[in-house]
């Protein structure tokens, strides 16, 4: 059975750090592409970041580059998102995602993290 | 960028009914859309890929169609199950969702 738990999430001020880890199980983590997507309290889906099987490739949405770090350990079996320079609009549930097909759509999700910036 | 816009936004409906989700990208995506039904306090759950191809496990009430910049998402036959919200996706340039369409009991 593909499980994916997510963990670290707090409280954090903004300006502040936190690191996201994804614990896959159930699948060979390093044959995939893996995703991170946000849900903002009462809000819709926003895609984050997303980093290719061998790590080679990494994509962000515009709002977090230079600001978010996606990689994986495939040996570990887990993905990570690296969050620097937090921002209050950064507080979301942030999901953890397998490629179904490539990187373009999702086929398995975590439960969600609760990351919250505030001041 | 691609902008994904859902129509509407809320939706009620009965059980029976037959309910209908459109989606309109900004540009054309040729098929590369997904739908994904959300529960509160859950995660999304994949229903339907490239445009049309239903799941695996995923009831066949549920449908998709469409290609380029308009597409839809219909339920036959709308189950108490089903009462959730849908969002579509697009991956034909990075990654976009819409706004989410919200089908509740009427």
């Amino acid at each position: 059975e593909v499980q994916l738990v997510e963990s670290g999430g707090n409280l954090v001020q903004p300006g502040g750090s936190l690191r996201l880890s994804c614990a896959a199980s159930g699948f060979t983590l390093s044959s995939y592409w893996m995703t991170w997507v946000r849900q903002a309290p009462g809000k819709g889906l926003e895609w984050v970041a997303n980093i290719k099987q061998d790590g080679s490739q990494k994509f962000y949405v515009d709002s977090v580059k230079g600001r978010f770090t996606i990689s994986r350990d495939n040996a570990k079996n887990s993905l990570y998102l690296q969050m620097n320079s937090l921002r209050v609009e950064d507080t979301a549930v942030y999901y953890c995602a397998k490629g179904a097909s490539g990187p373009h759509y999702f086929d398995y999700w975590g439960q969600g993290i609760l990351v919250t910036v505030f001041s | 960028d691609i902008q994904m816009t859902q129509s509407p936004p809320t939706l009620s409906a009965s059980v029976g009914d037959k309910v209908t989700v459109t989606c309109r990208a900004s540009q054309s995506i040729s098929d590369s859309l997904a739908w994904y039904q959300q529960k509160p306090g859950k995660a999304p759950k994949l229903l339907i890929y490239k445009a049309s191809s239903l799941e695996s496990g995923v009831p066949s009430r549920f449908s998709g169609s469409g290609s380029g910049t308009e597409f839809t998402l219909t339920i036959s036959s709308l189950q108490p199950d089903d009462f959730a919200t849908y969002y579509c996706q697009q991956y034909h340039s990075y990654w976009t969702f819409g706004q989410g369409t919200k089908v509740e009991i009427k």
